[in-house]
């Protein structure tokens, strides 16, 4: 079946510029999770979802970050006035259920900020 | 807050060598531990795991024993290949970072013919 799919894969802005990111979940998994990743660094947690709620939000860096998943599949990570600081592979992650199973993870969006 | 503290790498090998790379943890409770890989190009995969003190996680011929004593989960290989170069990172989930993942900071692993 499909993994975890991610887009775009790439993604170049300005400072100060809004971007969006979405990632789709495997099907039927409950539990999406959304990673940062900095060069030669491992990945950091950020957020993540049981169904349609956040149920622990406590990676996120500052109120520039903020994360959706109104349906309970897809999920969008939205990031406001972004810094250079912010360029980073940004991962995502599905499993079952949180706290149960494998986290699969996708090919990641690189985001670059000028 | 939990951590995960891997060796500090490039790690250079020869085929057929024997690998270790270390890892150690700082968690409360009973975390499970993890090694994910990520190879050239490709996204993050799990590679072996452990959900509780003295398991032994094994996968592609790695292993990896979770000890509690000494809160650490070493991987190993007896005999690594060029196929096995890659960035290796320990992880946990469990404790207080219940549902997510908390990695360490990876180490590469070249291994030459």
């Amino acid at each position: 079946g499909a993994g975890v799919s991610q887009t775009p894969s790439n993604k170049v802005t300005e400072k100060g510029k809004y971007v969006e990111l979405r990632c789709d979940p495997i099907s039927g998994h409950t539990a999406l999770y959304w990673y940062r990743q900095s060069l030669g660094q491992g990945p950091e947690f950020l957020i993540y979802f049981q169904g349609t709620g956040a149920a622990d939000d406590s990676g996120l860096p500052n109120d520039r970050f903020f994360a959706v998943r109104p349906e309970g599949s897809v999920s969008t990570l939205k990031i406001q006035r972004t810094e250079r600081g912010d360029s980073a592979v940004y991962l995502c992650a599905s499993s079952l259920n949180a706290g149960e199973g494998e986290q699969y993870f996708g090919p990641g969006t690189r985001l670059t900020v000028t | 807050g939990d951590s995960v503290t891997q060796m500090e790498g490039p790690v250079t090998l020869s085929e057929e060598a024997f690998l270790t790379i270390n890892c150690t943890y700082t968690a409360t409770g009973y975390p499970s531990l993890f090694w994910y890989v990520q190879y050239p190009g490709e996204g993050l995969q799990l590679l072996l795991k452990a959900t509780k003190a003295d398991d032994k996680g094994s996968n592609k011929g790695f292993e990896a024993t979770y000890r509690k004593e000494t809160t650490s989960f070493h991987l190993e290989k007896g005999s690594v290949q060029v196929s096995d170069s890659a960035v290796y990172f320990c992880a946990l989930s469990g404790g207080t970072s219940y549902g997510k993942l908390t990695f360490g900071q990876g180490t590469i692993l070249t291994v030459h013919p």
